[in-house]
């Protein structure tokens, strides 16, 4: 089982409607989780970092939320674009290992005009 | 540019030749990272290295794979006897250095490799 699941696998959007990624992990203790963006044939971009104390962190139309009693972490993507059409991968440091990224299987996001 | 780079963007080899992945860090990151991303999957810690030692090789698959980073700047993968199995997306990155957490790692564009 994967210590990071990611929900759904693909989604399909059309252009200025807003979306949720769902992210589970298993992960513990961690000291981080980030989300990237990662364009076809791309590395993947940072898009948002949170320790696990907080709650919520915003970089422009794009917001992340972390429930660390759960273990679930989403990205809300708000007015999609047809840039924002890529992988979209969540990504869980643990406290040991601080360099060991633990990735998901990320979530494919297909904004249609 | 500024970025990580990787050489070549794509490589095709046949099954049980020798090959050879190149990254180059952004200037003065000390730390470097190598992933491996088979298709549909997140990418997968191979190694890391601080300065010109790998610090954590436990990664690597097996002992067809090794790299080094002899001046503490470029990184080669070297994959030997390659198997259709190797075939995958090789992402670098790198990082300033290993004093925080929080540390970003930057992400090259990856070499798209391919054995037949």
């Amino acid at each position: 089982k994967n210590q990071v699941e990611q929900s759904p696998q693909s989604l399909i959007i059309l252009e200025g409607k807003n979306c949720t990624l769902q992210c589970n992990y298993t992960v513990s203790p961690f000291s981080n989780l980030r989300w990237y963006k990662q364009d076809t044939g791309r590395g993947p971009v940072s898009l948002t970092i949170m320790t696990f104390s907080e709650n919520t962190k915003s970089n422009g139309r794009y917001t992340a939320t972390l429930d660390a009693d759960t273990k679930q972490s989403s990205l809300h993507i708000t007015a999609s674009q047809l840039s924002d059409s890529a992988s979209y991968i969540c990504v869980v440091i643990p406290t040991s290992g601080t360099y060991k990224y633990i990735f998901g299987t990320g979530t494919r996001l297909k904004v249609l005009a | 540019g500024a970025g990580v780079s990787q050489t070549p963007s794509n490589k095709v080899t046949e099954k049980g030749k020798y090959v050879e992945l190149r990254c180059d860090p952004i200037s003065g990151h000390t730390a470097l990272y190598w992933y491996r991303q088979s298709l549909g999957q997140g990418p997968e810690f191979l190694i890391y290295f601080q300065g010109t030692g790998a610090a954590d090789d436990s990664g690597l698959p097996n002992d067809r794979f090794f790299a080094v980073r002899p001046e503490g700047s470029v990184s080669t993968l070297k994959i030997q006897r390659t198997e259709r199995g190797d075939s995958a997306v090789y992402l670098c990155a790198s990082s300033p250095n290993l004093g925080s957490s929080y540390n970003e790692q930057f992400f090259g564009p990856g070499t798209r490799l391919t054995v037949l």
